[in-house]
């Protein structure tokens, strides 16, 4: 069935680091990809998305680009700030009920 | 505006006890679906409702686990006779019918078994 592998964390940086947060997906059509992050003691919140081959989604400073080949979605930002500590969850939809398969979640602790 | 709201925000029970979880959509918004996050199974889907209906109900755990919708808004999620795995927390979300794919999610009900 259809999947999606996250990179397992925590992944630890420092304030102004470059992030890549790996995802990659399994699934037998075109799925739509997303990200959606959860803040310390919050909900879940969409990043960004992606409908197709070859878009980028982008907010916040966060981009991911929707790669076919690779079957990937990685999650990028130039320089994270203490404030982007958070979970992240990649996450494809593709049927007709659009329910939403997630990864496992990696957990982003940024050090002042 | 208002986003998906649910309640209770905790509830802890007994195990062998019936609980209802109630979600709130965005107004406007036809699609409801229900998920649950635990340690254990990270993020599961449960149900799909499209207006009234349920089409999709392939995620519900067992036959103890319910779901009704009524007015294409409020929808309720009864776990009954719940056991000390059913504790999670279950998050509801809706979407727009110009915007099926993204969906808004609610802060979620944190379930508690004893």
């Amino acid at each position: 069935g259809d999947s999606v592998t996250q990179m397992e964390g925590p992944v630890t940086l420092s304030e102004e680091a470059f992030l890549t947060i790996n995802c990659t997906y399994t699934a037998t059509g075109y799925p739509s990809l997303f990200w959606y992050v959860q803040y310390p003691g919050e909900g879940l919140q969409l990043l960004l998305k992606a409908m197709k081959a070859d878009d980028k989604g982008s907010n916040k400073g966060f981009e991911a680009t929707y790669r076919k080949e690779t079957t990937s979605f990685h999650l990028e930002k130039g320089s994270v700030q203490v404030s982007d500590s958070a979970v992240y969850f990649c996450a494809l939809n593709m049927d007709s009920s659009y329910k939403l398969i997630f990864g496992s979640g990696t957990r982003l602790l940024v050090r002042p | 505006g208002a986003g998906v709201s649910q309640s209770p925000s905790n509830k802890v029970t007994e195990k062998g006890k019936d609980v209802e979880l109630r979600c709130d959509p965005i107004s406007g918004h036809t699609a409801l679906y229900w998920y649950r996050q635990s340690l254990g199974q990270g993020l599961e889907f449960l149900i799909y409702f499209q207006g009234n209906s349920a089409p999709d109900k392939s995620g519900l755990p067992s036959d103890r686990f319910s779901a009704e919708r009524t007015g294409g808004s409020v929808s309720t999620l009864t776990i009954q006779r719940t056991q000390q795995e059913d504790s999670a927390v279950y998050l509801c979300a809706s979407s727009p019918p110009t915007s099926k794919e993204t969906q808004y999610f609610g802060p979620g009900t944190r379930l508690l078994v004893l």
